[in-house]
């Protein structure tokens, strides 16, 4: 069972370049969404999608953008790294809010 | 705004000693109540979780924790701690608040665990 998927594991940007975050599940999960750990932070939730084609900001929305074409896939787009978006990033999914949610292994993203 | 606290940043504890780790929680509703833990460059693996019914519940590797709405808690324990079991903490709260608020987890800052031999 592969679970939560996050590609790639580890990446470095420079200022102002752009980059996709990929995060596949083959659990069939509606709902999924991105979060940021910084430390000292916990994880604070990014966007969030309740299924195909229904996206919603979460906490920390600002500079991300995301899309659900499919139910496996929910990439999240970096528009214009800044150094303050240097941190690591989790995919989770669930079947609904009451289910647990699975997370990825996370994208460790440095901005320089 | 629903919000989690753990006010305690890092605990030290001894193998074999037990452990409670506190979680403080405000939510207009009935919150859905979860604990997951994470180990070094890994991702969450949920512990245990929190819908209704029964205050206390149990979880995996031994954890329990319990529900104590007139505190808005959902401490964590585990009566015998194991070096296996030193990693970082999350408490998170949730539930179908309605509207935009559906589907969101709010995480606690974390409680990272070191365990002494």
């Amino acid at each position: 069972n592969a679970g939560v998927t996050q590609t790639p594991k580890f990446q470095v940007l420079k200022t102002g370049q752009s980059m996709t975050l990929q995060c596949a599940q083959d659990m069939n999960h509606e709902y999924m969404s991105w979060y940021r750990q910084d430390p000292g932070m916990g994880l604070r939730l990014i966007h969030y999608s309740v299924g195909a084609g229904i996206t919603d900001q979460g906490e920390v929305p600002n500079g991300y953008n995301v899309s659900r074409s499919t139910t496996e896939d929910f990439p999240l787009r970096l528009l214009s790294a800044a150094p303050s978006q240097t941190s690591v990033y989790f995919c989770a999914s669930s079947y609904a809010l009451n289910q647990p949610q699975h997370f990825g292994d996370g994208t460790r993203l440095s901005i320089l | 705004a629903q919000s989690v606290t753990q006010p305690d940043i890092h605990i030290t504890v001894s193998e074999g000693a037990s452990l409670e780790l506190r979680c403080n929680y405000s939510y207009g509703a009935t919150p859905y109540l979860f604990w997951y833990v994470q180990s070094p460059g890994q991702g969450l693996q949920l512990l245990l979780k929190y819908f209704s019914g029964d205050t206390l519940v149990q979880g995996i590797k031994g954890f329990e924790a319990e529900f104590k709405r007139s505190q808005s808690s959902f401490n964590l324990r585990k009566p015998s701690v194991h070096w296996s079991d030193a990693a970082e903490y999350f408490c998170a709260v949730g539930g179908k608040a309605g509207g935009t608020s559906y589907g969101k987890l709010t995480f606690g800052q974390g409680t990272i665990l070191t365990v002494h031999p």
